[in-house]
């Protein structure tokens, strides 16, 4: 069945650090993308999103890779800082004409000042 | 940029009352309008989908006389959870599509509910 989850549950960096939160998925018919940061006690806030025809797509202090061959999806993040500590989902459209979304299991994002 | 609204932002109530919790997109018109429920420490779990002007579509164990939603309008969806009981305590998100040449959606803020 369908399913989208995550490497590893936390992650810990020291402040000023790359981070990479790491995602993958089953449904090969995912042609949509996106990664939210989810603070505690609040919804979701999206960050980058990425379409199925590009394998790397950059924002401002983050960088999304896609790699479609072995169903991966990672997110970097540039010099962490301590607003960055959050909880990370990855998310997918569950397919071609569909807009519901399905979400990882989320990776605590933990920055060590 | 987009903003999605919910109310309230927390609800207590009593086992077998049932709560309202409003959902509106405050600067956007949204075609659909999706209904979340995350409990501690998990991920959102979509409840049901719904379209303006019809009626939701609901997931796979999700009761739909238990859940009641409504979007009425094109800026107001709402989930009314009927007799709730303890196990419904959850955070309850709702999210808005446009459909403006975007997959993105606007998530609203949470709504946490606590049934005693």
């Amino acid at each position: 069945g369908e399913s989208v989850g995550l490497h590893l549950p936390t992650l810990s960096v020291q402040e000023g650090d790359n981070s990479i939160i790491n995602c993958a998925y089953s449904n090969s018919a995912s042609d949509y993308f996106i990664w939210y940061k989810q603070e505690s006690g609040k919804g979701p806030q999206f960050i980058i999103d990425i379409r199925s025809n590009m394998d790397k797509r950059q924002g401002q202090r983050v960088t999304v890779l896609l790699n479609k061959t072995v169903k991966h999806l990672s997110l970097q993040i540039a010099a962490t800082q301590p607003g960055d500590s959050a909880v990370y989902f990855c998310a997918t459209l569950r397919g071609a004409g569909s807009y519901q979304l399905t979400f990882g299991k989320g990776t605590k994002l933990s920055v060590i000042p | 940029g987009a903003v999605v609204s919910q109310h309230p932002s927390w609800v207590i109530c009593k086992s077998g009352t049932s709560v309202k919790i409003e959902c509106r997109s405050l600067d956007f018109q949204a075609t659909t309008m999706f209904w979340y429920r995350q409990f501690p420490k998990q991920s959102l779990m979509l409840m049901a989908t719904s379209n303006e002007g019809s009626k939701a579509t609901y997931e796979q164990g999700v009761e739909k006389d238990k859940f009641l939603i409504n979007h009425a309008s094109l800026t107001l969806s709402t989930l009314t959870v009927t007799s709730a009981h303890p196990e419904d305590s959850s955070f309850y998100i709702c999210s808005a599509f446009s459909g403006a040449n975007s997959y993105e959606q606007y998530f609203g803020p949470g709504t946490r509910l606590t049934v005693t």
